[in-house]
């Protein structure tokens, strides 16, 4: 099985800030990647496929890149909608695994 | 824009069954792929399988054969059923669909339904 493993479980920053938040698997998975925003009580919701495209109605500020088994999702500004939970997954051959999560927080 | 809504008891015994029917509305069930995913509470998301509208499904290795995914593309549904439950298996239990289109992210979601086990 695939293990994808983010590389912080929590990060603090600021309105403005710029946040990366990295996401590594545990074999190659191609660009097989995809990101999700939770909030809570939510369902999650898509935000990049592809490990960049940007799914239709996400605000631009967020960006993906990466490839093989390093992988990252960038908020170039942040914003107060974007405190959240965030979470990568892989797809491989008709099985699917999420990361554990990296939750932004206010600093 | 298609809509997924989950259904079914919100509390089940341990040692029981836990049993969902996912709704499809607005989109058929016959294209795309078709998954279960949970989350307990306060931790991250867990994908547990998926169906495909022929009957085809696989599921995640950790939970063992106690998972069993059907599709009824007659009422345009998907089924979970989870044996042999603990407390463990408490969580929210999400359906969602995973699109081809989209190299097989889960691009629409139901909303949730939190499935506690206990006595």
């Amino acid at each position: 099985d695939i293990q994808m493993t983010q590389s912080h479980s929590t990060l603090s920053a600021s309105v403005g800030d710029r946040v990366t938040i990295t996401c590594r698997a545990s074999q190659s998975i191609s660009s097989w990647l995809a990101w999700y925003q939770q909030k809570p009580g939510k369902a999650p919701k898509l935000l990049i496929y592809k490990t960049s495209t940007l799914e239709s109605g996400v605000p631009s500020r967020f960006s993906g890149s990466g490839s093989g088994t390093e992988f990252h999702l960038t908020i170039s500004s942040l914003q107060p909608d974007d405190f959240a939970t965030y979470y990568c997954q892989q797809y491989n051959t008709y099985s699917w695994t999420f990361g554990q999560g990296t939750k932004v927080e206010i600093k | 824009q298609v809509q997924l809504r989950e259904s079914g008891p919100g509390l089940v015994k341990p040692s029981g069954t836990l049993s969902l029917t996912c709704t499809v509305s607005g989109g058929s069930i016959s294209r795309d792929y078709w998954s279960w995913i949970r989350q307990p509470p306060e931790k991250g998301l867990e994908w547990i399988g998926y169906v495909y509208h022929s009957g085809t499904t696989n599921h995640n290795p950790s939970l063992k054969s106690r998972v069993t995914i059907s599709v009824d593309t007659s009422k345009n549904q998907f089924s979970l059923k989870l044996s042999y439950v603990t407390t463990a298996d408490t969580a929210v239990y999400y359906c969602a669909r995973a699109s081809g289109n989209k190299w097989f992210a889960f691009d629409s979601w139901g909303q949730g339904a939190l499935v506690s086990v206990s006595s």
